[in-house]
């Protein structure tokens, strides 16, 4: 089983800056199968990211995602109220597992 | 506008079964599949399994082979997921997701219910 590691655990910043969020995994991802969700207090799950880098319907462009092999990215640009959320992320190239979630709260 | 909608909250015995539903309502359901993700309080998410409905398979997590049993009816656009042997561990919130791509059962969710609430307490 592949497993997932995000860091930090938890990142404080102010509205403005700039969220970037590492998920490292215990082996190689084929095919950069790597998706990135956000979920909101008493909400579901909202797909942000998939195959690494590509954005889901309607997110918007300050959401981006990069790596490759066991290195991912999540990056928040400008953050804005409604950012501040944890964020998962999840690989489907073998089987299927998530990470244990980065929350970012306002410092 | 495509929806999955699931069955209300439960309470259940150590030892017993449960069985939540997500109907999908909107749009087309058969072809794409539909995996059940759960979520411990306070903790991260665990996929459980997912079934195509078109094609009446399912594919399991390790760790519920045994446990879980995931169903879809396509007539009445609805997919369950039962889990027995039921104990407090398994107190979580139980989402149905919907695969990004159609017949492919592990894959990015982009779609979600709604949660149900499952507390297992003596």
């Amino acid at each position: 089983e592949i497993v997932l590691t995000q860091s930090p655990g938890t990142l404080s910043l102010s509205l403005g800056e700039r969220a970037t969020l590492s998920c490292r995994a215990s082996q190689s991802i084929r095919s950069n199968y790597l998706a990135w969700y956000q979920q909101k207090p008493g909400q579901a799950p909202r797909l942000l990211i998939y195959g690494t880098s590509n954005r889901a319907t309607g997110i918007p462009d300050r959401f981006s995602g990069s790596g490759s092999a066991t290195d991912f990215t999540l990056t928040i640009n400008r953050l804005e109220p409604e950012d501040f959320a944890v964020y998962h992320c999840q690989q489907y190239g073998s089987s299927l597992t998530f990470g244990g979630g980065t929350k970012v709260e306002i410092k | 506008q495509v929806q999955l909608v699931q069955s209300g909250a439960e309470v259940k015995k150590p030892g017993s079964s449960v069985k939540v539903s997500c109907k999908a309502s909107g749009g087309t359901f058969s072809t794409y599949a539909i995996s059940w993700v759960r979520q411990a309080p306070g903790q991260g998410l665990e996929w459980m399994g997912g079934t195509i409905p078109i094609f009446g398979t399912a594919n399991y997590a390790q760790n519920f082979q045994g446990r879980v049993t995931i169903s879809a009816d396509g007539s009445t656009s609805t997919a369950y997921m039962e889990l027995s042997g039921l104990r407090s561990e398994d107190t979580a919130v139980y989402y149905c997701a919907r695969g990004r791509e159609v017949t492919m059962i592990v894959e990015a969710f982009d779609l979600w219910g709604q949660g149900t609430i499952v507390t297992v307490s003596p």
